[in-house]
């Protein structure tokens, strides 16, 4: 059974950054890349970026370009994403969801985790 | 980016209902991949139909997906009370990937 257990909620300052983690089970993690999506509360879901599951290759959204970077720990099954300098607007559940390849839809989520930015 | 507008915001229906949701691109989505999501309040999204119309492993026959180009529906035949939550597509062919911005379902 695939499972996706994502670390727990954050509250940061401003200009902090946040690292949460994701952790697979139940698949062979090499198999499948990870994408990261976020909700802002009470609103739609936006795509951030995705990393291979086998070979670290990663695309990211230029809307955070920059700012994000997305990492897989292979022997552990484990992907990482990092949001740096941020902003009160960045306040949001993060999900991770895997996907076969980079151009895929997203067959299981994790159970998201909320990012909270407040000084 | 490929936008996505769905419609209508809210759909108003009984149970044993039949739902049509729409989902309009800006440009037509490369290969039809164009995914529906289902999504209960505090809970992640979960995958009903993938390339615009098969159904993801464990979703009931009553959910269909339909459409190609700029022009696609989720149609669920017969709601059940389960089935009243917030549907999203989601565009995968042209990056960046690009969600709707939902459609709520809920009883009339």
């Amino acid at each position: 059974q695939v499972h996706l257990v994502q670390s727990g909620a954050e509250v940061k300052e401003p200009g902090a950054s946040v690292k949460v983690s994701c952790k697979a089970s139940g698949y062979t993690f090499v198999s499948y890349g990870i994408s990261w999506v976020r909700q802002v509360p009470g609103q739609g879901l936006e795509w951030m970026g995705w990393i291979s599951g086998y070979n670290y290759r990663t695309d990211y959204s230029q809307k955070f370009q920059g700012r994000v970077t997305v990492t897989t720990e292979i022997s552990t099954g484990t992907a990482y994403m990092e949001l740096r300098s941020l902003r009160n607007d960045d306040t949001a559940v993060y999900y991770c969801a895997r996907v076969r390849w980079a151009a895929d839809a997203f067959d299981y989520w994790g159970q998201g985790t909320l990012v909270t930015v407040s000084s | 980016e490929i936008v996505l507008t769905q419609s209508p915001a809210t759909l108003s229906l009984s149970p044993g209902g039949r739902a049509t949701l729409s989902c309009g691109a800006s440009q037509s989505v490369s290969n039809n991949y164009l995914a529906w999501y289902q999504q209960k309040p505090g809970l992640a999204p979960r995958l009903l139909i993938y390339d615009a119309s098969s159904r993801a492993t464990g979703i009931p026959d009553r959910f269909s997906g339909s459409g190609s180009g700029t022009d696609f529906t989720l149609t669920i035949s017969r709601l059940e009370p389960e089935d009243f939550a917030v549907y999203y597509c989601q565009q995968y062919g042209t990056a960046p990937s690009t969600f709707g911005q939902g459609t709520k379902v809920d009883i009339k």
